[in-house]
């Protein structure tokens, strides 16, 4: 069963840009999640999708950031414009537990680390 | 609203000796609790979970972790530590209901020395 994958691995920008993070789940699951992890804390949920409706967003920094999940699979996070304090590893992880993974596993990709100068 | 507090930033141990990372939870409801490690330049890795079954709940590579209500705990043993355990590992709790969402420590980065 292949992981959940993730692109680019590395990505280095300067501070306004724009950048697009890509996921793709382990096929079946319904739950995706993307995870901010700054350097010395443990990852933070930015955004649950429960197939491609939101169910959960209260921590995304809606003024810069935004994700979408088309037709229940894929998903992309945008950052625009970045600032100094975006520099983090984003995670993106998936569940099959349909009811949003609740005492489920949830799978995890390799992550994205973003470099903000 | 729930939160783990994982004590001691770092944790040195030799080869062969008793690993022991801390966690304490705090929860409005029974919550669930879990273990991840991550190793460098990767994901997290599920090690084990309590789900209110066994308080005692027996992981992947040797680990383990007791749940105590009433020390609010969830400490993660091993009984001897290997060079491949030194990673960084995460206490996380979540509540039982419907789409409750992980919350997670700020994570324990365990050394292993020869």
């Amino acid at each position: 069963e292949a992981g959940v994958a993730q692109s680019p691995r590395y990505k280095i920008i300067e501070k306004r840009q724009s950048v697009a993070f890509w996921c793709n789940p382990i096929s079946g699951h319904a739950t995706l999640y993307w995870y901010q992890q700054i350097l010395g804390q443990g990852p933070k949920l930015l955004i649950q999708f429960q197939n491609n409706g939101v169910v959960d967003d209260s921590q995304l920094p809606k003024d810069r950031f935004s994700a979408e999940r088309l037709k229940g699979v894929d998903s992309t996070l945008k950052i625009q414009p970045a600032k100094l304090e975006d520099s983090a590893v984003y995670l993106c992880a998936s569940s099959s537990r349909t009811s949003g993974g609740v005492g489920g596993e949830q799978f995890f990709g390799p992550g994205t680390r973003l470099t903000v100068l | 609203a729930q939160s783990v507090t994982q004590l001691g930033s770092h944790v040195s141990v030799s080869e062969g000796a008793l690993v022991l990372l801390r966690c304490n939870y705090s929860s409005s409801v029974p919550p669930y609790l879990f273990w991840y490690v991550q190793y460098p330049n990767q994901g997290l890795q599920l090690l084990l979970k309590y789900t209110s079954a066994a308080t005692l709940v027996k992981g992947i590579n040797g680990f383990e972790a007791e749940f105590k209500k009433s020390e609010t705990s969830f400490h993660l043993t091993k009984p001897s530590a290997h060079m491949s355990d030194a990673a960084e590992y995460f206490c996380a709790v979540s509540g039982n209901s419907g789409y409750s969402t992980l919350t997670f420590g700020k994570g324990t980065m365990l050394l292993v020395s020869p």
